[in-house]
């Protein structure tokens, strides 16, 4: 799988929007962009995946650059609940339950007051 | 989304006992399940894959006869410390892909060794 890149940690103002990039420059054309979050004590939550596209859900958008070597999370209105560790994760997708997922140190999201 | 479920949520144990942790796929069925473990400040690290009717897969530097794995059905998967010692206390999730592939995680199960 291709290797990530993030930043540590970010802070947001509650009511913000969230934005968190993520740089996959080795990506190959066959992977897909998956981002999850951990909140504290939790298991990992899925938010969203794209290919090339750009994607929303009741979650998040998903921004990806038309060369696919980088991508940006949206979270438009953050709220505390949104404090988390958020993933970028880079794997090949659609179909095949053999591929697990590799986990990077990910985004330390602080959402503050 | 999916829903895969883990029990216990957590527990506590004398070192030298065993401990199962259950992980259930509530609204699917997965043929492989994955089990991870989570020091803390760290990020997850996978310890094995779980294959239903088959042999786990293990990681490199995880040792198959002390992390037992069974994956009894199409819904279910269980990981067995066996003679579990301080250093084995962390925080072990479990896994499963839905039918689109995308993977959906437990809620987690925090073993503390005394």
């Amino acid at each position: 799988d291709a290797k990530t890149t993030q930043p540590t940690s970010m802070d947001c103002a509650e009511g913000r929007a969230a934005n968190l990039p993520c740089n996959h420059s080795t990506i190959s054309g066959n992977e897909y962009v998956y981002w999850y979050r951990q909140i504290h004590s939790q298991g990992p939550q899925y938010i969203i995946h794209g290919l090339k596209n750009n994607e929303t859900n009741e979650m998040a958008s998903l921004i990806i650059t038309e060369d696919r070597k980088s991508s940006t999370l949206i979270l438009p209105h953050a709220t505390l609940r949104d404090t988390a560790v958020y993933y970028c994760i880079v794997r090949v997708g659609g179909g095949n339950a053999g591929n697990m997922l590799t986990f990077g140190g990910g985004t330390r999201l602080m959402v503050k007051p | 989304g999916a829903v895969v479920s883990q029990h216990p949520s957590w527990v506590i144990c004398k070192s030298g006992t065993s401990v199962k942790i259950e992980c259930r796929s509530l609204d699917f069925q997965a043929t492989t399940m994955f089990w991870y473990r989570q020091f803390p400040k760290q990020s997850l690290m996978l310890m094995a894959t779980s294959n239903e009717g088959s042999k786990a897969t293990y990681e490199q530097g995880v040792e198959k006869d002390k992390f037992l794995i069974n994956h009894a059905s199409l819904t279910l998967s269980t990981l067995t410390v066996t003679s579990a010692h301080p250093e084995d206390s962390s925080f072990y999730i479990c896994s499963a892909p839905d039918t689109v592939d995308t993977q959906y995680f437990g809620p987690g199960t925090r073993l503390t060794v005394l």
